[in-house]
């Protein structure tokens, strides 16, 4: 099957600037994840959707964080305006949902955003 | 609250010797606990899991991880290690107090040299 799929690979800008990352799911699984990783910690949950609803966005700054999932499969996040410490991958991972808290998340590549 | 203890930054072992990463968690009910790895440049692959019964479960790659429920941990093992099997891991855990969130430690870097 083929994996998660994320673009791009590396972005650079400058604080105060906007930019979007993309995600395509594994084909089926409704529920989809984005988490930020800072360079020497753990991925970070930002938001959760099951399907094209969010199911958890209670650690996603929402005041330049965005994120949506249109007819339940691609999904973007963007961050406007960016700052600083946005500085991190961040990764897109799906799986299959609904009531199955026991299946395995498949992640994508990751998109490693550096703010200069 | 969850939380998920990974005590050692670092681990470095010889290639052939066993290899061992520790993780210690905290959940308030019963956990669902992985363990995943990512490689250089590249996303969290999904290395195995312990939902429930027996506490040994083996996963990809030789990788095996014992559940003790008195000591709150899941180490990862693998008896005998590879310098492909250098790595960053990362351990994680599920419980139904926390709605079923995913939460990571803070990760280990595995180096194994030949």
């Amino acid at each position: 099957e083929a994996g998660v799929a994320q673009s791009p690979r590396y972005k650079i800008i400058e604080k105060r600037q906007s930019v979007a990352f993309w995600c395509n799911p594994i084909s089926g699984h409704a529920t989809l994840y984005w988490y930020q990783q800072i360079l020497g910690q753990g991925p970070k949950l930002l938001i959760q959707f099951q399907n094209n609803g969010v199911v958890d966005d209670s650690q996603l700054p929402k005041d330049r964080f965005s994120a949506e999932r249109l007819k339940g499969v691609d999904s973007t996040l963007k961050i406007q305006p960016a700052k600083l410490e946005d500085s991190a991958v961040y990764l897109c991972a799906s799986s299959q949902g609904g009531e199955t808290y026991n299946s395995p998340l498949h992640f994508g590549n990751g998109t490693r955003l550096t703010v200069t | 609250a969850q939380s998920v203890a990974q005590p050692e930054d670092q681990v470095n072992v010889a290639e052939g010797n066993p290899l061992t990463v520790k993780c210690t968690y905290s959940v308030s009910g019963n956990p669902y606990l992985f363990w995943y790895v990512q490689y250089p440049n590249r996303g969290l692959q999904f290395l195995l899991k312990y939902i429930t019964g027996d506490n040994l479960v083996k996963g990809s790659y030789g990788f095996e991880a014992e559940f003790n429920k008195s000591q709150t941990s899941f180490h990862l093992k693998k008896p005998s290690a590879l310098v492909s099997d250098s790595a960053l891991y990362f351990c994680a855990v599920r419980d139904m107090a926390n709605d079923y969130k995913l939460s990571f430690g803070a990760g280990t870097t595995v180096t194994v040299r030949a």
